[in-house]
């Protein structure tokens, strides 16, 4: 596709289940970035790759929270054993390149409800 | 990254101006100013970024002052489709830098 896409589009967990949710980049990008949002604020940083290396993971909330991109393409963040705080909708972006430019091109992100 | 301070809502009638402040008084030199956008329920959306000069492009234009402590986007004829969320994130050039998004100013166009 020519945008960025995100799947499941909507995840209904129970709490102490594990989610994977998927990320497929705009091809050719070779930065992709995960952000959280919770109701009413701001996209917050959690992690960015550049092609399958990951070079910044300080926004991690936890150790329950790990990304990953083996082949600089496709992303996957999973949650282990899912907490109600950790529902939100979970964006994905990627870019051509780190450098100055700056236009990150999001997906419209996984609404994760966590009961 | 700098922080900055934008007014929490503002409202606009269809077919004017809209005016979105922001400011940014502890920018650094090697700092960019971007905006976003977010439209309900879907992603940020790129809008437009500057470093001194003011910018247009197809969808709006950015006023930086002189002394950059400040801008302003502007979104010439507003339609119904402009009413997001507007982001101004400041960022270092040249870097790997995530965008630090605040919590924007909501932008309500109205008949």
């Amino acid at each position: 596709g020519a945008g960025v896409s995100q799947s499941p589009r909507y995840k209904v967990a129970k709490r102490g289940q594990d989610v994977a949710l998927r990320c497929d980049p705009i091809s050719g990008h070779v930065s992709l970035f995960w952000y959280q949002q919770a109701l009413g604020q701001g996209p917050e940083f959690l992690t960015y790759f550049q092609n399958e290396a990951q070079l910044d993971k300080s926004g991690l909330p936890s150790d329950r929270f790990f990304a990953e991109r083996p082949e600089g393409s496709v992303s996957t963040l999973k949650i282990q054993r899912t907490q109600q705080e950790d529902s939100a909708v979970y964006l994905c972006a990627s870019s051509f390149t780190s450098g100055r430019t700056g236009e990150l091109f999001f997906g419209e992100g996984s609404r994760l409800t966590v009961l | 990254d700098a922080k900055t301070t934008q007014p929490p809502s503002m409202d606009c009638a269809e077919g004017r101006a809209a005016n979105l402040p922001c400011n940014h008084s502890t920018i650094s030199g090697n700092e960019y100013v971007y905006w976003y956008r977010q439209i309900h329920s879907q992603g940020p959306q790129y809008i437009i970024h500057g470093l001194k000069n003011n910018e247009t492009n197809e969808m709006a234009s950015l006023i930086i002052t002189e002394d950059r402590k400040s801008s302003t986007l502007i979104l010439p004829h507003a339609t119904l489709r402009d009413t997001a969320v507007y982001y101004c994130i400041v960022r270092v050039a040249g870097t790997a830098s995530k965008l630090t998004f605040g919590t924007g100013t909501r932008l309500q166009v109205t008949l």
